[in-house]
């Protein structure tokens, strides 16, 4: 099974500022990577797949990169909105979720 | 716009079975060569895959878990389901539905989600 790891578990980050999630593959998942939003009470909301490609009506400041086995989703300027739990999760071989990072008003 | 709803009972005994039915509206269960995912988020815990399957009824499990799961279509009324039998404490939680993106292993789609207790 792949391991995704996620870090920090809680973050942060003041209106306007930028907030960088990492996540770590226990073997190489090449670029097979999703980053959600999962807030509260609703459905989680897929942002990026295959890396650093963003989903449809995903707004710019969301953006992915890494390959193999490190991965970042940057969020450029936060919004109100933006605060959330995000997950990480790889396709390669089967599925597997990171056990997400906590996005918090500082 | 596709739509997914998850229905079922949101309590259930321990021993007994955990059964749960995903409605889709807004597109067809059967077009497309889509899989449909269940996923589940235990109390204070991550997102856990469940199973999937694709339209033409081929159903992949996560070898992980320890009660056993079944997933199936029922195309005549576009919906598809899980049973997990045996269920326990450890079952508790939250269940949803997707549908996959544009790549395969990915989620787009998704149901709010269904609180599903396991308590005598």
């Amino acid at each position: 099974e792949i391991v995704m790891t996620q870090s920090p578990a809680t973050l942060s980050v003041s209106p306007g500022e930028r907030a960088t999630l990492s996540c770590r593959a226990s073997q190489s998942v090449t670029r097979n990577v999703a980053w959600y939003q999962h807030k509260p009470g609703q459905a989680p909301r897929l942002l990026i797949y295959n890396g650093s490609t963003r989903a449809t009506g995903i707004p710019a400041r969301f953006s992915g990169s890494g390959s193999g086995t490190e991965f970042t989703l940057t969020i450029s300027s936060l919004q109100s909105e933006d605060f959330a739990v995000y997950y990480c999760q790889q396709y390669l071989r089967w599925l597997s979720f990171g056990g997400g990072t906590q996005v918090e008003i500082k | 716009q596709l739509q997914l709803q998850e229905s079922g009972s949101g309590l259930v005994k321990p021993s007994q079975t955990l059964s749960l039915t995903c409605n889709v509206s807004g597109g067809s269960i059967s077009s497309g060569g889509y899989s449909w995912i269940w996923i589940r988020q235990p109390p204070g815990k991550g997102l856990e895959w469940i199973g999937y399957l694709y339209d033409s009824g081929r159903t992949y499990y996560n070898p992980s878990l320890k009660s056993p799961v079944t997933i199936s279509i029922d195309r005549s009324n576009n919906q598809f389901s899980l049973n997990v039998t045996s269920v326990t404490a450890a079952d508790t939680a939250v269940y949803y539905c997707a549908r996959q993106g544009a790549v395969a292993g990915t989620f787009l789609y998704w149901g709010q989600g269904i609180l599903v207790t396991v308590s005598s």
